[in-house]
């Protein structure tokens, strides 16, 4: 399953509002995942099953969709928000991972 | 706290072999499904291999199949990669990820990630 995220990149400014989408090339239900990657770091888990928060993450960051098409949206972006981001299908095997959105000031 | 600290990773020349290694504190090892997923210099993510809470299934992204290992020791709280043939595309840095239980498909995703740790294939 390819997940095509778009845009590639974004540039955006405090207090924005963004919205990041990630399209499936089959359906996957709602085994969806968000993460955030900073530079020289791990990834870090955002949403999960499509809208799903993660414990600790800050309410700004929402999730929707299922089957093929979903979206990342951050509210009212903060200084910290300004990375890459990666969807990722776990809908079955081989799991797969978006090619990525950076999100740069 | 949920830790994962990967070992292992180094300079290796094309065609050598190499074990990484992912020790695991703060949660049940044996109840968790666990992963290896790589990112190559400046490239975005790729999953490489996952493992059952129980560690009777094995799953592998089709580039690596026959060439790489994952194994788990639960009395030991250990993830493995066993890593063999390696060429240039193989280089990445290497985390090790927790993943739901059983097994991380169609469960909550990838919660915690190790450091990583960075495998070098050159001669």
């Amino acid at each position: 399953i390819q997940l095509t995220q778009s845009p590639s990149s974004l540039s955006a400014s405090v207090g924005d509002r963004v919205t990041i989408t990630c399209r499936a090339s089959q359906g996957i239900s709602s085994y969806l995942v968000w993460y955030q990657q900073k530079p020289g770091k791990a990834p870090k888990l955002l949403i999960y099953a499509a809208s799903t928060l993660q414990s600790g993450v800050p309410s700004r960051f929402s999730g929707s969709g299922s089957g093929t098409d979903f979206t990342l949206t951050i509210s009212s972006l903060q200084p910290e928000d300004f990375a890459t981001y990666y969807c990722q299908q776990i809908n079955s095997y081989p799991i797969t991972f978006g090619q990525g959105t950076r999100l740069d000031i | 706290e949920v830790q994962l600290l990967e070992s292992g990773g180094g300079l290796v020349q094309p065609g050598g072999s190499l074990r990484l290694s992912c020790a695991a504190s703060g949660f049940t090892f044996r109840s968790h499904s666990l992963a290896w997923v790589r990112q190559a210099p400046g490239k975005g993510l790729e999953w490489v291999s996952s493992i059952s809470s129980s560690g009777d299934y094995t799953y592998y992204t089709d580039s690596v199949k026959g060439r790489l290992t994952i194994s788990r020791d639960n009395s030991k709280n250990t993830l493995y990669l066993q890593m063999s043939s390696l060429g240039a595309e193989d280089t990445a840095i290497y985390y090790c990820a927790k993943g739901s239980s059983p097994d991380i498909i169609r469960g909550s995703g990838l919660g915690a990630w190790g450091q990583g740790t960075t495998v070098t294939v050159s001669s």
